[in-house]
């Protein structure tokens, strides 16, 4: 079974300033992981993911994520937010023998101050 | 190109009642997953159906059903609700390999009272 831990719940920031939302995940096979916002009253919408190949990946809206396979994890990060960015943002994994099963990890909610 | 359209967007029903929750894939999707977002546990997989056939199921109790037609349209079904069903449901459709893009819909947000 895989495991998702999202390892802050809420995360203010002031715009303009960097930001890390950091995702560890657990897995006894391979995975593949993702990034995905949601706005109020909307649904996800993939920021990027990791299928395989270079470590970093990058994204729209300027997010970019690095995967580490020693440490498990996958932390989102973008050098400069804007009031737009306010959202909550989902750390997900699925694996890769086919069927398509997101396991999420509790969501970090991302609050830009003026 | 179309997106992925749920329907209703909001619902209240009464426990004890039925619910029936519609997803249209985007064309040529033949995949579409259900999640439920709630407060306490997050977003769960509910079930996942690839042409017309249930691949995948999350743990769920057997008031909660699927299926999926010939065109890849999915419904949920929850039989006899409970308060606690009360949820943002949402549906996702994909070609259906492993770690293409999921897509979203806007999510059917159901009130039990």
């Amino acid at each position: 079974a895989q495991s998702v831990t999202q390892l802050d719940s809420q995360v203010p920031v002031f715009e303009e300033a960097p930001v890390e939302l950091r995702c560890n995940y657990s897995s006894s096979v391979s995975v593949y992981l993702f990034w995905y916002v949601q706005y109020p009253n909307q649904g996800l919408q993939l920021l990027l993911k990791y299928l395989s190949g270079s470590t970093l990946v990058k994204g729209i809206n300027g997010f970019e994520a690095e995967f580490n396979k020693s440490q498990t994890s996958f932390h989102l990060r973008k050098p400069s937010v804007h009031i737009s960015d306010t959202a909550e943002y989902f750390c997900a994994v699925s694996t890769i023998q086919g069927a398509q099963k997101l396991v999420f990890g509790q969501g970090t909610r991302l609050t830009i101050n003026p | 190109k179309a997106g992925v359209t749920q329907t209703p967007r909001y619902l209240i029903k009464t426990r004890g009642q039925q619910v029936t929750l519609s997803c249209s894939p985007i064309s040529g999707h033949r995949s579409v997953s259900w999640y439920q977002q709630t407060p306490g546990q997050g977003l769960q997989f509910l079930f996942e159906y690839f042409s017309e056939t249930q691949r995948n199921k999350g743990n769920f109790p057997g008031r909660f059903s699927g299926r999926q037609f010939s065109n890849s349209r999915s419904e949920m079904n929850v039989s006899t609700l409970e308060l606690g069903d009360s949820a943002l449901y949402l549906c996702a459709s994909s070609l259906g390999q492993g770690g293409t893009e999921a897509f979203f819909g806007q999510g059917t947000r159901l009130t039990v009272v």
